[in-house]
């Protein structure tokens, strides 16, 4: 079983759509990461979340400790979010485990 | 601005030869890593530095070497190429386990023919 398992792990939206992408992980962890991979292979930070809630522009991200579980959201959806989504934990000494990711398409 | 950046962006070399990823970070992190990723696949740590003269290997094994002589570069070598080593390369850097994150460069891929 992998230390982390993202759902799911192909999503196809229409544009305007509200997009969630879920994480839950096994590792003790001191911090989680969602990243952005764009085809082209570079990778953005788009969050790092330790406890509840987060926003920037129409991207929510939400961690449960307790349970282990993150959530990535994204309101009002749009082809140019198209993307593989990752979910990263953070054990200790800053190393990153990382989800299979989510590719997610936005159709116009 | 600050950044991280990683040459070449792609590299297409033959069988045998000794090749060199450069890293480069202008942010001051002390923490660099280096992720490998196949097409469609997760990133794995291969190599990690937290500081100048300090090299760690990752979670999967590598035959690629690093240094860090200072604190903003970070390069990655291999001896000896092999089609097996074609893949895309990663960095990045982080300032601190509860800083404002990591930072990636745009990669660099790899093809060994």
């Amino acid at each position: 079983k992998n230390e982390v398992e993202q759902s799911p792990q192909n999503l196809t939206a229409q544009e305007g759509e509200f997009i969630t992408i879920n994480c839950s992980y096994s590792v003790g962890i001191s911090a989680l990461h969602w990243l952005q991979q764009h085809p082209g292979g570079g990778i953005v930070s788009l969050f790092m979340l330790s406890s509840g809630k987060k926003k920037h522009g129409r991207l929510i991200a939400t961690i449960n400790i307790q349970e282990k579980h993150s959530s990535l959201h994204i309101t009002a959806s749009h082809p140019r979010d198209s993307a593989v989504y990752i979910c990263a934990p953070q054990t200790s000494g800053s190393r990153l485990t990382f989800g299979e990711g989510t590719q997610l398409t936005v159709n116009p | 601005e600050a950044d991280i950046y990683q040459t070449p962006r792609y590299l297409v070399i033959g069988t045998g030869k000794k090749i060199t990823l450069e890293c480069s970070q202008t942010m001051g992190h002390d923490k660099m890593y280096w992720y490998q990723q196949d097409p469609g696949m997760e990133l794995h740590l291969i190599h990690y530095s937290y500081g100048v003269n300090s090299t760690e290997k990752g979670d999967l094994s590598s035959e690629s070497t690093v240094s860090r002589i200072r604190t903003e570069h970070f390069p990655l070598t291999l001896e000896s190429a092999r089609p097996s080593h074609t893949s895309q390369y990663l960095c990045a850097s982080s300032e601190s386990e509860r800083g404002n994150g990591y930072t990636f460069g745009s990669g660099t891929r790899l093809t060994v023919v």
